[in-house]
Order: structure tokens, then C-alpha cells, then sequence
């Protein structure tokens, strides 16, 4: 069965720092792996893929992430954090067994300080 | 939120009182999910949809029912028998029945509470 997993409830960031939000996963097949955000009462909106190629994927807003296999992870990461960054980001997963199903993560609540 | 749009965006329920929840796309997508959110848990999926007139039980479908008349509309009933309706609910979609690689796009959600 596929599952995904952030181990973070909140990332506490000051501005201007790196960020990072963590997310593994497990799969039978090969992962298909995505980033939303969430802002309060709004829908999710979509960030960034991993599909194949690249292990380095640049999405929306600055975001980045890495798809590692051996570590079976895929953390969202920025450089440089804004204030406008604070939001609740979800890692989800699909394999190509089930394609129809996406499991999303339990999220992580970034807060940035100015 | 992409073309997708819930209505209404908060809904006030009495304890046995049956409530539908709409959502439409204007994206041609042939495949629309309903979700629901409560804190600290993520999205679980409630029921699914790839073509009309088909849908398919997600983990937590008791207590809700769908339809899927028309490609474009995806209603969900939440019924007396759901034992803590109240939470965010939220549909979405995606082009392709079937693909794994297909980006989901959200409406912008209903926030459903039970009186």
C-alpha cells in the first residue's frame, strides 16, 4: 500500500532563511510525488512534480524539492523565506498501480517570522 | 482555484438533516474526487469519479452519497447517518481517468457545520 509521511506538525522559519519540509513515502511501483499549499480556508493549490528525470524539481513561488530513491524522500525546500510563505503544505503520492488515488501527507504548517 | 467552484462556501446544518454540496469544473477533467478535511489529519478521500455515471468508494464514504449526471458536476450528499459531519469538505479534479502523472486542481472548499 502507498503511504506518505511528513514528520513535522510546524516549521518555524525567520525570514530570509532557508526552508525545508520534509515528506517520505513508500510505494510499490514507481512514485509519482507532489507539493500543495493551502492558505487559510482556500482550496489546495498545486506547487511542483516529480513524474522522472531531474531529481531537482522547481515549481511555483521559488519552491524547489528533491526526489531521493534511496532515501525514499522528496523535502520541499526554498532558499530564501518570505512572510507571504506561511501556509499549510501537503506531500502527496501516487503509483502507477492505482492511478486514480492520490494519499496526501497529515501537512505541515510553515510559519515564517519577520 | 482553477475552475472548479463549491457552493456554498459555508453551510450550517441541523443534527438529521441531509445536506447537499456542490461542485462544478469547467476544465473538461474527466476524473473529480471530494475530500474531506479535519485538523491534523490531512485529506481523506470520501468517493471518486473517472467517467459519468461511475464513481467509486474512497476510505470514508459512509455516510455520503455522489452522483456524476454530467462530466462538469460532482455533488455530495452528506446524510444523517455521518456521524461527525463537520469539517472542510474539498472537490477536485484532473484531465486524464486513469493518469498517475495528472496534476489534481482544488475548488476553493465548503465549510460544513453541524448545529
Amino acid at each position: 500500500a502507498q503511504s506518505v509521511a511528513q514528520p513535522e506538525d510546524q516549521v518555524n522559519v525567520a525570514e530570509g532563511n532557508p526552508l525545508t519540509v520534509k515528506c517520505t513515502y513508500s510505494v510499490s511501483g514507481n512514485p509519482y510525488l507532489f507539493w500543495y499549499v493551502q492558505y487559510p480556508n482556500r482550496g489546495l493549490q498545486f506547487l511542483l512534480k516529480y513524474i522522472t528525470g531531474d531529481n531537482l524539481v522547481k515549481g511555483s513561488y521559488g519552491f524547489e524539492a528533491e526526489f531521493n530513491k534511496s532515501q525514499t524522500s522528496f523535502h520541499l525546500k526554498k532558499p530564501s523565506a518570505l512572510v507571504s510563505d506561511s501556509a499549510l503544505y501537503f506531500c502527496a503520492v501516487r503509483d502507477g498501480s492505482s492511478a486514480s488515488k492520490i494519499i496526501f501527507g497529515s501537512g505541515t504548517r510553515l510559519s515564517i517570522r519577520p | 482555484d482553477g475552475g472548479i467552484t463549491q457552493s456554498p462556501k459555508y453551510l450550517f446544518r441541523k443534527e438529521g438533516q441531509n445536506v447537499t454540496l456542490s461542485c462544478e469544473q469547467n476544465l473538461n477533467h474527466d476524473a473529480m474526487y471530494w475530500y474531506r478535511q479535519d485538523p491534523g489529519q490531512g485529506l481523506r478521500l470520501i468517493y471518486y469519479s473517472q467517467i459519468v455515471n461511475d464513481f467509486q468508494k474512497g476510505d470514508i464514504a459512509e455516510g455520503y452519497s455522489v452522483s456524476r449526471e454530467k462530466k462538469e458536476s460532482f455533488p455530495l450528499t452528506v446524510t444523517s447517518a455521518q456521524k461527525n459531519p463537520t469539517a472542510f469538505y474539498l472537490c477536485a479534479s484532473n484531465p486524464l481517468a486513469g493518469g498517475a502523472t495528472d496534476t489534481q486542481y482544488f475548488g476553493p472548499g465548503t465549510r460544513l457545520t453541524v448545529l
